[in-house]
């Protein structure tokens, strides 16, 4: 039969404006959180992270929102540019000594013009 | 500073045969990540190491399948027999302690005929 492909999510948005992806976690007990951003034919990069204790972290351009209570994660983009196009995964670490990561499914981030 | 540093980029062999992936991860790191990505998976965790010992390798699909890190600066990936159900990117990572971030090579993409 037919191999089916996960099929990422797509979100295109216009040069300059802010773009948010969202994603659902499902083990209440991770309490370490990665966005990484990944680029045709390279590895995932790391752009921020956040841990449990926290809601919400800034960085340059970049910030990450984390809700406990609905186990939802969300990273915003602002002033999106070409060079943000990419697959973004939410990635998180279980609390009790795993360290491994286990991720999302990823979010295609399309640039328009 | 150098990154994640993954051998080969690309190998391409036939089923039955032995493959051998290299990773040299981050100086200085003491985890070690062994990752595959596939369209039908998307990203899946198969062994980690903290300091040079193998610490979860729940992941490992199968017997043919072993990880080695003889020192902290050098880990394989062996499969053996290949098949071409492995056909996959396969991704290193490390990191520096536990729940920090993760830096990933760029992969060893492998297609068994």
């Amino acid at each position: 039969g037919e191999s089916v492909g996960l099929h990422l999510p797509t979100l295109s948005v216009q040069e300059g404006d802010n773009s948010i992806i969202n994603c659902a976690y499902s083990n209440s007990a991770s309490d370490y959180f990665i966005w990484y951003k990944q680029e045709s034919g390279k590895g995932p990069q790391f752009i921020i992270d956040i841990r449990s204790n926290m809601d919400k972290r800034q960085g340059q351009r970049v910030t990450v929102l984390l809700n406990k209570t609905v186990k939802h994660l969300s990273l915003q983009i602002a002033a999106t540019q070409p060079g943000d196009s990419a697959v973004y995964f939410c990635a998180e670490i279980a609390g009790g000594g795993a360290d491994g990561l286990t991720f999302g499914k990823g979010t295609h981030l399309i640039i328009q013009p | 500073d150098a990154g994640v540093i993954q051998s080969p980029r690309h190998e391409v062999t036939e089923m039955g045969q032995e493959v051998t992936l290299r990773c040299k991860p981050i100086s200085g790191h003491n985890s070690l990540f062994w990752y595959r990505q596939t369209m039908m998976r998307g990203l899946e965790l198969l062994i980690y190491f903290n300091n040079n010992v193998p610490i979860d390798d729940s992941g490992m699909p199968e017997d043919r399948f072993s990880a080695k890190m003889p020192n902290a600066s050098f880990s394989t990936l062996k499969i053996q027999p290949s098949e071409p159900r492995d056909s996959a990117v396969y991704f290193c990572a490390s990191s520096f302690g536990a729940q920090k971030p993760q830096h990933f090579g760029d992969g060893t993409r492998l297609s068994i005929l």
